[in-house]
This record gives structure tokens, sequence and C-alpha cells, in this order.
């Protein structure tokens, strides 16, 4: 049982570049989030996504874009990159129904330089 | 909007009880939730408990909520160096679709 995996697990990018996270679930999860940790911050919502095609703002969108063509699979997108943007980035799942908890993966630290 | 606090730093001597607190601001959440991280690691759902509920009991791990004051704690007993982690409380709201709001996270440390 795979579950929530997350790739590349570190990346270092420049200033300026475009950089892509992966997220991939097994469990058919409805729910997709993306979040972003730093020192001080806690974990703080990026985007998150109800259903393939279906997306909204977090509390931090701006400089990221997503897109879930399918229910596994939701990637975040740096359009281009800046060193406030250097950040350990989670993706979480979570089903529909239920007590509402979610589920992580390892986690991406992105280093942008 | 909705506040989540908790202490930054905890420590403890090995085989001693921990009592981690986090109070929150909401009075419409619904449900409240303990996570663990491990260093390197995700985010790991420890407990919940619902926000009609005082005491919720898993083993080693006992969770308090006073709605009254808006105060979870997350008692873990016979605490182990394996504990030693940064734990995270959140909470749902009831106007909220899915989303949690977390608190900054109290790191644990257990000594031996």
């Amino acid at each position: 049982d795979a579950g929530i995996t997350q790739s590349p697990r570190y990346k270092i990018t420049e200033t300026g570049r475009q950089v892509t996270l992966m997220c991939h679930q097994t469990w058919s999860h409805s729910y997709m989030f993306w979040y972003r940790q730093d020192l001080g911050h806690g974990l703080r919502l990026i985007y998150y996504s109800a259903a393939a095609d279906i997306t909204d703002k977090g509390e931090v969108p701006d400089g990221y874009v997503v897109s879930r063509s399918k229910t596994e699979n939701f990637p975040l997108t740096l359009e281009s990159a800046t060193r406030s943007q250097t950040s350990v980035y989670f993706c979480a799942s979570s089903e529909s129904g239920g007590t509402y908890e979610q589920y992580f993966g390892p986690g991406t630290r992105l280093t942008v330089t | 909007g909705e506040d989540v606090e908790q202490s930054l730093f905890l420590s403890v001597r090995e085989g001693d009880s921990s009592v981690i607190n986090c109070t929150y601001t909401d009075s419409s959440s619904t449900y409240l939730y303990w996570y663990k991280q491990e260093p390197g690691a995700g985010l790991q759902l420890l407990t919940y408990i619902f926000s009609n509920m005082d005491m919720k009991q898993d083993q080693r791990l006992t969770v308090l909520l006073n709605k009254k004051d808006k105060h979870l704690s997350l008692r873990i007993a016979d605490t182990q160096t394996g504990d030693s982690a940064i734990y995270f409380c959140a909470e749902k709201s009831s106007g909220s679709a899915r989303q949690l709001t977390f608190g900054s996270g109290t790191q644990l440390t257990v000594l031996p």
C-alpha cells in the first residue's frame, strides 16, 4: 500500500526557474491539499482540490499553480521561483465524508538560490 | 480567522508523562486532531476527538477537550525517547469545506 508519495524529495533550483512538485495517492481520496511548512508558521495551505478538475485557493496561493486532471495526482508548479518559496512542501489527501482527517506525504524540501 | 496556538518547546524525562497544550479560537470547531512529525518525515495522524466529547483515550495517549475554554491537550503516558518529535494540533471548522487549521507545533524532547 504505497499511500501518498511526493517527488522529488529534495530540489535545488534557481530564482526565476519553473519547478513542479509531484504528488500521487493510491487511496482514490477525493480531496487533496498542498501545504508549505516554514519555521514559526507551522503549516499553511497553498491550494486544495475537492475532485478532478476542481481546485481552490488556500491561505498563501500567490506564485503557485495547481492542476488535477486525474484523481490520484495533484502537481504543484512554481511558475517563476523566488527565494521566499524556499520551504518544505507537503501534499495531503482526505476522503470525502468521515472525520475529515488528512494523510500526509513525506514532503519535498525545496531550496531556491 | 481561525487561530490555533501551541507552546513551541517541551522537555520531559523518559518515563514521565508529557502534556502538550493547544488553544483555538473557533467556537464552531467540529473535530480536533493531533499529528506527530518525526525529523525528515511528513505528519502522522495520532488521534482526533469530536467536539462533543470531553476525553478520548488510545493506549498511552489521552486527549482532553475543554470546549468552554477552547483548550485541547495531549497527554503521553510513560514517555519514551521515540516520542521525541514535533506535535501539531489542528482543528476543523464547521465553516470550512475540508480545510484544517494547524498550530505551529510543539517540539517534544525526551531526556534520558
